[in-house]
């Protein structure tokens, strides 16, 4: 079955650096990958969708990279601001069928961003 | 509404009582979600919906767990029995789903917290 891994449980920064988050699969080939940001007692919120045959989204201060060869995405945040701080999650896109539409979720990188 | 209501926001039960949740997706998505989330844990698929058919229910945990969407709007999860592990929070997302991957952006309700005594 497919495997997500998101790098460490948390990751600390300081305002004004970039943050980046990892997301590592295994044993899948997802059309296309998607972050979610979710805040405490709240549900996910979609940010960005990239295609299998893309590289690179950008979006604001946010930007995404998909190695398809790695298996890997990469989530950057530009310029973090404390309120940036949550959890985020990655999101793998089904191509069959029968789940389309599907996500599969990984765990979540909590996101601490200090003054 | 606007987004994706479910209810109730809360719920505390004891131990094997019957639970009945409730999700309203999005007005016009066809597609609906069900996941669950334990305390400090990521999103467990539970089951999809597609109109009010189930083409993937492979996530449900046990047979105490069903679900029915009536009207390709309101879905319902019932837990019956429920048992002291059922305690997490249980969300619901809906999506326009199809072949455009946009529309297979999901958007989530706020989530029902239920704790079993």
């Amino acid at each position: 079955s497919q495997k997500i891994e998101q790098n460490s449980e948390a990751l600390n920064i300081q305002e004004g650096k970039t943050a980046t988050l990892t997301c590592n699969y295994t044993n899948y080939s997802p059309a296309y990958l998607q972050w979610y940001r979710q805040d405490p007692g709240r549900g996910p919120v979609f940010l960005l969708l990239i295609r299998e045959n893309e590289k690179e989204k950008r979006k604001e201060r946010l930007k995404v990279t998909f190695d398809t060869t790695l298996k890997q995405s990469l989530f950057h945040i530009t310029a973090s601001q404390p309120a940036d701080s949550a959890t985020y999650l990655c999101a793998l896109g089904s191509r069959r069928g029968s789940t389309l539409g599907r996500l599969y979720f990984g765990r979540g990188t909590q996101l601490t961003v200090w003054p | 509404g606007a987004g994706v209501s479910q209810s109730p926001s809360n719920k505390v039960t004891e131990k094997g009582k019957d639970v009945e949740l409730r999700c309203d997706p999005i007005s016009g998505h066809t597609a609906l979600y069900w996941y669950r989330q334990s305390l400090g844990q990521g999103l467990e698929f539970l089951i999809y919906f597609q109109g009010n058919s189930a083409p993937d229910k492979s996530g449900l945990p046990s047979d105490r767990f069903s679900a029915e969407r009536t009207g390709g709007s309101v879905s319902t999860l019932t837990i019956q029995r429920t048992q002291q592990e059922d305690s997490a929070v249980y969300l619901c997302a809906s999506s326009l789903a199809g072949t455009a991957l946009a529309k297979n952006i999901q958007y989530f309700g706020a989530g029902t917290r239920l704790s079993v005594l």
